[in-house]
Parts: C-alpha cells; structure tokens; sequence
C-alpha cells in the first residue's frame, strides 16, 4: 500500500541553524499538509499546499516558516532560523482532492532544537 | 471555528473490557469528524471518519464512532480490548473544505 514517507527521523540541530524536513507524499496525490506536534499537546495544523502554492497557512507558519514542492516527488518544509520552540514532531501528510479526503500521514520528523 | 474536547488524556481498561474514549467537538457549520491512531514511533493512521451519511461509523479494527449531534459528541468504543490496541488516539474536526483540528490526544493503556 502507497505510503507518505518523511526523512529524516530525527534531526537535531542548533538554534539559529537552518533544517529542511522533507516529504515525500503518495504519488497521485495533489494536496500535501504540514503539522506539527509539540510533545504533550495537539497536533495543529501549519500549512496546505496546492498546486504548487500554499493555499492556507496558520498563525504558527510564520516567515521563518516556507515549503517547496522543488520536484514531482518532494515535498519540503524549511524553518530559516530555529528557535527553543520549534523543537517538535513535525508530520506530512497528503490527500488526493482536497481536506474532506482522508489524511494520510507520514511516521514524522522529530526535530529537536538545542 | 472548530474545535475538539477529549475527555482523559490517559484511560486504562483491562484485555477484553469495552473501550471507550471520549470526543466532543465545538463547530459553527456541520462538521466532519475524524478518529485517528497512532502507534509508538509511527505517523497518523485513520480509524474512522463521519461525514454526514450514517450517524454510527464503523472504522478498522473493530472500532465504531457514534455522532450524536444533540450532545455534540463523537465517542470512540470497541466492544472488547486487544493488547495491540495500546497506542494514543486523536479526535479531530473539520468543517467541508477547511483544515483538521485535532484534540489533545488519549493514550490506552491494555492491562493484561
């Protein structure tokens, strides 16, 4: 069964240090999602991404925040500037049409921000 | 604005016992609802999801959701507990073409 898969598994990084967490999202898919998880709280939701351009992004995806879908197969998230707080589980996920699809998740990066 | 409410961030039950994880939701418009799993070390997996047909959805492994709209819940039950069941399960809302909103999560515990 196709599978949204994320690399790497754990990243751990300095603070001010630049990350790309990458996705790589299930082949026929046209929607791909952003979320993260600070550890002991929700999941909430970053950024969606369409047809080459983010179609709705949350009060968390700040400009240190972008994402880039820079081939057919990839799907990108870059934090410029880490901070403290960004230490997360950060997931992808994808859909073929749209949110009322079913979400499919990939297993996560976890970043960690020292 | 969507939101989710779930009742115990950690519930126990025995092998065998009825499971029961509770979800109440808050949105402005008739929303979707979604029960997601995940397993250690793993990504989100969907359990279930309700989108206006049937107000009793059955999901994989054996679980079922109820929406009850009068109590604005969505619980989550299965009839009887597997140790393979223990892992943490996120309730989640969506009103039609908007993003998910996930509660806080609620780790199961299987006692043997």
């Amino acid at each position: 069964e196709p599978e949204v898969t994320q690399t790497p598994s754990h990243q751990v990084t300095q603070m001010g240090q630049e990350v790309i967490l990458r996705c790589v999202p299930i082949s026929n898919h046209l929607y791909f999602y952003w979320y993260r998880q600070i550890l002991g709280q929700k999941v909430e939701f970053l950024v969606s991404f369409y047809n080459n351009e983010i179609s709705e992004k949350s009060e968390i995806f700040d400009d240190q925040f972008s994402v880039e879908r820079p081939d057919g197969s990839n799907f990108t998230l870059k934090i410029r500037s880490t901070k403290l707080e960004d230490s997360a589980m950060y997931f992808c996920a994808s859909t073929p049409q749209g949110y009322t699809d079913t979400q499919y998740f990939g297993p996560g990066t976890r970043l960690t921000v020292l | 604005a969507q939101s989710v409410t779930q009742l115990g961030s950690h519930v126990s039950v025995s092998e065998g016992a009825l499971v029961l994880l509770r979800c109440n939701y808050s949105s402005s418009v008739p929303p979707y609802l979604f029960w997601y799993v995940q397993y250690p070390n793993q990504g989100l997996q969907l359990l279930l999801k309700y989108t206006s047909a049937a107000t009793l959805v059955k999901g994989i492994n054996g679980f079922e959701a109820e929406f009850k709209k009068s109590e604005t819940s969505f619980h989550l039950t299965k009839p009887s507990a597997h140790m393979s069941d223990a892992a943490e399960y996120f309730c989640a809302v969506s009103a039609r073409d908007d993003k998910i909103i996930f509660g806080k999560g609620t780790r199961l515990h299987i006692l043997p």
